[in-house]
């Protein structure tokens, strides 16, 4: 079945590294994605990884694939306090339109 | 370009009113989306339009339709509002037909009293 989970909550420290975890259940997912959304606002698209990679990197931001696993994560360097927000990741079947999310990661980085 | 824009951001509606949610884009997306969020919950899917012409259920789509209006607009249509609809909309759009990266709008928040 289709199951996308996080974990709920991670405080860091500004500066501090902060990784994001996300467990998904479908071994056919070809796209990962990460979203943040801040406060009374949509989803911004963070980045995404194709299936058939291992890492993606984009400036502050790593994203780690395991698909042994089915374990994505999210690495931001030097957390800055305007990363709080909420972080979602999701995944897509090649072969179906419908994004699975998560039900969200609330980081909050502290001064 | 604005992106997705939905419309009204905030609603307030009686139990078994009607209303419509408004969606465009103006990014020349094949497809589109309605979400809906709940705390402590990821998005929901609740009916998706792979390209004009053309409309699908989603995850969650009792109580709700849709119309593809033209290539630019999606709308979400309670016909008879219930407190359990009570959540934040989502609208998105995304290019080709199977999605690639969906782009959302900011929200309809909708209570339902």
């Amino acid at each position: 079945g289709e199951d996308v989970e996080q974990s709920l909550f991670l405080s860091v420290r500004e500066g501090d590294s902060s990784v994001i975890n996300c467990t998904y259940t479908d071994s056919s997912s070809t796209y990962l994605y990460w979203y943040k959304q801040e406060p009374g606002a949509g989803l911004q698209l963070l980045t995404y990884i194709f299936s058939n990679m291992d890492m993606k990197q984009d400036q502050r931001l790593t994203v780690l694939l395991n698909k042994k696993d089915k374990h994505l994560s999210l690495r931001i360097a030097d957390t800055q306090t305007g990363d709080s927000a909420i972080y979602f990741c999701a995944e897509r079947m090649d072969s179906s339109y419908k994004l699975i999310f998560g039900s969200g990661t609330r980081l909050l980085v502290r001064p | 370009n604005a992106g997705v824009t939905q419309t009204p951001k905030f609603q307030v509606l009686k139990t078994g009113q009607s209303m419509t949610l408004q969606c465009a884009q103006d990014m020349n997306h094949n497809s589109m989306y309605w979400y809906r969020q709940d705390p402590g919950m990821g998005l929901r899917l609740i009916y998706y339009s792979a390209s004009e012409g053309t409309t699908d259920k989603g995850e969650v789509p009792n109580g709700y339709n849709v119309s593809r209006l033209n290539k630019r607009e999606f709308s979400l249509r309670l016909e008879s509002a219930a407190p359990s609809q009570t959540s934040v909309y989502f609208c998105a759009s995304s290019e080709r037909r199977g999605g690639d990266t969906q782009y959302f709008g900011p929200g309809t928040r909708l209570t339902v009293l």
